[in-house]
């Protein structure tokens, strides 16, 4: 299967400062990724999806300017949580889907972020 | 909305036990079902899929069926090794065009030796 890694795996920062995790491809080119949030004991919930070429799909109830998503290349999807606060603090898990008509996703190591 | 729930864990098993990991969901329609493995340290890996009714998807020995009437895709495996310790979520989709996903929390499995 494909390979997708996420940096950093754990990232520590102040309330008020903006955290950038990127997602990337290894091997293959994506033309769709995905980004989750974990909280603890709960389901991966779906943030946005974007496809290449095209600003990202925000799920109901996450704010686009809060969790900037760039699609910067077909290997390389860029996560921003821009003035981070506590209620932020969570697990961001990233996948990446390749071409049309296939279901299966790869998924990134995930990201676990406290802001303090 | 859609929704999948799974059992709580940790589920704690000694090795060549019997596994069950119970999954039920809750769809408007006629979804896609899946099991997602993630071992410690890497991301989540499909381990297997069914994509209608009384379909049965297995790979490396695990073996779900999706049931409709009861709205169910439990995970089985007839004898567990250490090595499928990990977190197991049960997951759907509605849209294999657009291909997101609706999990289950996971439930976390270890064997023991």
């Amino acid at each position: 299967g494909a390979v997708v890694s996420q940096h950093p795996s754990r990232v520590i920062c102040k309330s008020g400062t903006s955290v950038k995790i990127e997602c990337r491809s290894l091997d293959f080119q994506a033309t769709t990724m995905f980004w989750y949030r974990q909280f603890p004991k709960q389901s991966l919930m779906l943030m946005a999806t974007s496809n290449e070429g095209s600003k990202a799909t925000y799920e109901q109830g996450v704010e686009k300017d809060k969790f900037l998503i760039n699609h910067a290349s077909l290997t390389l999807s860029t996560l921003t949580v821009t003035s981070a606060h506590p209620e932020d603090s969570s697990f961001y898990i990233c996948s990446l889907a390749p071409g049309e008509g296939q279901e299966t996703q790869y998924f990134g190591p995930g990201t676990r972020l406290l802001v303090l | 909305g859609n929704s999948v729930t799974q059992m709580e864990g940790p589920v704690t098993l000694s090795e060549e036990a019997f596994l069950t990991i119970n999954c039920t969901y809750t769809a408007t329609g006629y979804p896609s079902l899946f099991w997602y493995v993630q071992y410690p340290g890497e991301g989540l890996q499909l381990l297997l899929k069914a994509t209608k009714a009384d379909d049965k998807g297995s790979n490396k020995g695990f073996e779900a069926t999706y049931r409709k009437e009861t709205t169910s895709f439990h995970l089985e495996k007839g004898s567990v090794q250490v090595s499928d310790s990990a977190v197991y979520f049960c997951a759907l989709t509605m849209d294999t065009g657009r291909r997101a996903l609706t999990f289950g929390s996971g439930t976390r499995l270890q064997v023991q030796p």
